[in-house]
């Protein structure tokens, strides 16, 4: 009953290192998205996909990229890391909105609490 | 530009009083709306939604949320807070139309009081 799984849950940096978040889901969904989160300023897409071998940016897609090869998998990745980028990073999915079969529910993972020194 | 409005970052509550929280959205056409709730060092799960059909919704742990059209709300209510219910809650809006737009409210952090 795994849902959305994130790795790794923690993870330390130092500038201009480069890492990737790995989000995994078996509930075979379309659409799948990574949110950054820092306090006070609530939930920031990064970018996100609908569906396998695409992807698009969100709200604040800059110094991340993203690929999503199979459809289970999305990955975030941060070619050089800045200070600015430490945050908790939350990888979601939902399927497609199809009346009461699916209503566009996001299912979470733990996320993933990074640290850029 | 499509947007959602939760009014109050911060909110406390005596434990047994009511709980509200207000949630507000910006659109042309009804949109899928849901609160969400995220305890501490958690991901965020789902709390309640609307999306057709009654406008009053019941989710888990004794809350509920009624949609009104005509104020664009969909506020976050629970007639006696707990002491568990000390979280983060989050309203989200699906706009229909395009991507499948997924919108959050800022986050609104219940403390509750003993």
């Amino acid at each position: 009953n795994a849902g959305v799984t994130q790795t790794p849950k923690f993870r330390v940096l130092k500038t201009g290192q480069s890492m990737t978040l790995l989000c995994a889901q078996d509930m075979n969904h379309e659409y799948m998205y990574w949110y950054r989160q820092d306090p006070g300023m609530g939930l920031r897409l990064i970018h996100y996909s609908v569906g396998e071998g695409t992807t698009a940016k969100g709200e604040v897609p800059d110094g991340y990229n993203v690929s999503r090869l199979k459809k289970q998998n999305f990955l975030l990745g941060l070619e050089s890391a800045a200070p600015s980028q430490t945050s908790v990073y939350f990888c979601a999915s939902s399927g497609r909105l199809a009346g009461v079969a699916n209503t566009g529910e996001l299912f979470f993972g733990e996320g993933s609490r990074l640290t850029v020194l | 530009a499509q947007s959602v409005t939760q009014l109050g970052s911060h909110v406390s509550v005596s434990e047994g009083a009511l709980v509200l929280l207000r949630c507000n959205y910006s659109s042309s056409v009804p949109p899928y709306l849901f609160w969400y709730v995220q305890y501490p060092n958690q991901g965020l799960q789902l709390l309640l939604k609307y999306t057709t059909g009654a406008t009053l919704v019941k989710g888990i742990n004794g809350f509920e949320a009624e949609f009104k059209k005509s104020e664009t709300s969909f506020h976050l209510t629970k007639p006696s807070a707990h002491m568990s219910d000390a979280a983060e809650y989050f309203c989200a809006v699906i706009w229909t139309g395009g991507y499948q737009k997924v919108t959050f409210g800022i986050g609104t952090k219940l403390q509750v009081i003993p």
